[in-house]
């Protein structure tokens, strides 16, 4: 109950191209729910993030999507550039015990 | 803004022997969480911090132990080293209370050999 479900493991995307990176959970309790990106060689860097009342949020080119009802959220970038080439992970967190539930990432190539 | 900073950022050690690492967090940030970070199991939660006291732990053996002190820099502490516990070491830093924003230091590189 954990758990969040990250799919694909790896995606490949033409530039200009929409890349779109999906994430489930099972715990209703989870309230927070956080994108990260990850280059090689840095730490995870928060991209956007959404809470469970708001079923879309856009940041520039970066969009999440939210479906409450069967426990799915998603990130969408649009116009994708070869400089979006990284590691996404998703995440949840309940606001009772402050920990981050991680997604097993997307390794995420964009294509010139 | 400086961002968080972490101490050494590489290292490398022996079976057996123990390390510590060190997390400086975002001036102003009262909370400091660690994860480990491996190719085969992803971002593991280790523990957060919060003005001085253990808030969380995740499932991680006695041998990891942590503390923060009063200027919110924050340490852990591993013992008896494993080839196991070779990984990324990240840490990461909010503001107080939630944690909702966590930002995250560029890692300790831990090589245990």
């Amino acid at each position: 109950q954990q758990q969040v479900k990250q799919s694909p493991q790896s995606l490949i995307v033409q530039k200009g191209g929409i890349s779109i990176i999906n994430c489930a959970y099972e715990n209703t309790a989870f309230d927070y729910f956080p994108w990260y990106q990850q280059f090689p060689g840095k730490g995870p860097a928060l991209l956007i993030a959404i809470r469970p009342d708001v079923s879309e949020k856009k940041e520039g080119r970066f969009t999440i999507s939210f479906n409450k009802s069967a426990k799915q959220f998603s990130l969408h970038i649009m116009d994708s550039q070869p400089g979006d080439s990284a590691t996404y992970f998703c995440a949840a967190l309940m606001d009772s015990n402050y920990q981050l539930i991680w997604g097993a990432g997307t390794k995420l190539i964009i294509k010139p | 803004k400086a961002g968080v900073t972490q101490t050494p950022r590489y290292l490398i050690k022996t079976r057996g022997q123990q390390v510590t690492l060190s997390c400086s967090p975002i001036s102003g940030h009262r909370s400091v969480s660690w994860y480990q970070q491996t190719p085969g199991q992803g971002l593991q939660f280790l523990f957060e911090y919060f003005s001085e006291t253990q808030r969380n732990k995740g499932n991680f053996p006695g041998r990891f132990s942590g503390r923060q002190f009063s200027n919110s820099r924050s340490e852990m502490n591993v013992s008896t080293l494993e080839l196991g516990d070779s990984a990324l070491y990240l840490c990461a830093s909010s503001v107080s209370g939630s944690s909702y924003e966590q930002y995250f230091g560029p890692g300790t590189r831990l090589t245990v050999t």
